[in-house]
């Protein structure tokens, strides 16, 4: 079962445009992850955001967090091709040890 | 930078052959994770080591897979026998400790079950 569940399932967009995807969750967690998938290889690890923290910036991208809400907003800013890929959250249950579990992800195509 | 290495990269098999997977996680990290990526989905934890003993085995299916990580460091997992169901990508990642660390992925060996 998966515990995560993004929103859109699909996004294209035009380069310098900005692109938001949305997680939401189920149960208490430790922390929520965003990782990026190239089509066929491995996940890479792009921000980790503490349950006590609300707002997360590196380089173009921005995460926020809302526990109350039990949701997660990626924002990648002045988007490229290079970002197209599919984008996933995992979280990690306040109950598990270390346990990630991911949503379904987002496919992102960012066209020139 | 270090890398989580995974070999092979691609698997083709035929239905009830016996299938290996290896893993080399980070230098330094004790905590190792195999998943299954079944295409269009996230992946879903199989198995998770912390050092040498296994801490959450809960969605292994154990009748046909098996794992290990005999000294704590690379390792190992195992389908036999193979079914078509299992084609799929299978990740292997690492990381320091087993709570509220980041993991880092292997590039996955990709599973073709014929």
């Amino acid at each position: 079962s998966q515990q995560g569940e993004e929103d859109p399932q699909a996004l294209s967009i035009q380069e310098g445009e900005n692109a938001t995807m949305n997680c939401s969750y189920k149960t208490s967690i430790n922390n929520l992850q965003w990782y990026r998938q190239n089509s066929g290889r491995g996940l890479v690890h792009l921000i980790l955001i503490r349950s006590n923290e609300r707002e997360k910036h590196s380089g173009r991208l921005r995460v926020t967090l809302d526990t109350s809400k039990k949701s997660s907003s990626l924002l990648i800013t002045a988007s490229r091709a290079a970002d197209t890929a599919s984008y996933f959250c995992a979280t990690d249950a306040a109950d598990s040890w270390g346990k990630l579990q991911f949503g379904a992800g987002t496919q992102v195509v960012v066209t020139p | 930078e270090a890398e989580v290495a995974q070999s092979p990269r691609y698997k083709i098999t035929e239905k009830s052959q016996a299938v290996a997977f290896w893993c080399d996680p980070i230098s330094g990290h004790a905590t190792l994770y195999w998943y299954r990526q079944i295409l269009g989905q996230g992946p879903e934890l199989l198995v998770q080591f912390q050092d040498e003993s296994v801490v959450d085995d809960s969605q292994l299916p154990k009748d046909r897979f098996s794992a290990e990580r005999l000294k704590g460091v690379d390792s190992t997992l195992k389908i036999q026998p193979a079914e078509l169901g299992d084609s799929a990508m299978y990740l292997c990642a690492s990381s320091l400790g087993p709570r509220g660390e980041t993991q880092y992925f292997g590039p996955g060996t990709r599973l073709l079950v014929l």
